[in-house]
């Protein structure tokens, strides 16, 4: 079985400019989480969908957004970019709010 | 504060040893906490979810005190691969997951 795929794997984006991050949820869950996680932190919460409806944000600007879409798969865009949103960003998907999350191996963002 | 506060190591021990980590929660509509384990520049991976009643999972005993809002995360006779960080979650609303920032452990020969 697949696991939970995103792409692309690295990004190089200059200040100013737009990105788009995919992710591809594991087959049957529903459930698809965005985080941000810079060297040193824990991932930081950004969004969650379930069934293609947006659950949750984090504390983002909204020059972050996202969607799901009816395949379940989800894409997270970042406007303007600056400096600060280097990270490494990571798509989790789950069958349901009670079981623990499956990350995808991360898009590593940088923005020079 | 954080939501989810863990020491940050790191925790250096020998191979064998028992080693313990604890991590406090803030927000008392906290429902699920789990453990994951991070290896270096790699994604997060599921390591145990954490029960009221405490569960373990050979090497692994997790337990959780809702009174004094901690968890706690016990590995017994280290592997050297056991060395990564361990990131304390807790889950409120059904979906708001919180991370804290981990505890390396590194495990010495």
């Amino acid at each position: 079985d697949a696991g939970v795929t995103q792409s692309p794997t690295h990004l190089i984006k200059t200040r100013g400019q737009q990105v788009t991050l995919r992710c591809s949820p594991i087959s049957g869950h529903k459930s698809v989480s965005w985080y941000q996680q810079v060297l040193g932190q824990g991932p930081q919460f950004i969004f969650q969908y379930y069934e293609k409806e947006e659950r949750g944000r984090g504390n983002f600007p909204d020059r972050f957004s996202a969607r799901q879409f009816p395949n379940y798969s989800s894409e997270l865009n970042v406007n303007a970019l600056l400096l600060g949103d280097s990270a490494l960003y990571l798509c989790a998907s789950s069958l349901d709010d009670y079981y623990g999350y499956t990350f995808g191996s991360g898009t590593r963002l940088t923005v020079v | 504060r954080k939501e989810v506060e863990q020491d940050p190591g790191p925790f250096n021990v020998p191979e064998g040893a028992t080693v313990a980590f604890n991590c406090t929660y803030s927000n008392s509509a906290s429902q699920s906490f789990f453990w994951y384990r991070q290896d270096c520049r790699k994604e997060p991976k599921l390591l145990m979810s954490v029960y009221s009643s405490g569960n373990e999972d050979g090497r692994f005993t997790a337990q959780l005190n809702r009174a004094s809002q901690y968890i706690s995360l016990l590995i017994r006779d280290s592997k050297l691969s056991d060395s990564a960080t361990y990131l304390c979650v807790s889950r409120r609303g059904g979906f708001k997951t919180i991370f804290g920032a981990g505890t390396r452990l590194f495990v010495k020969a």
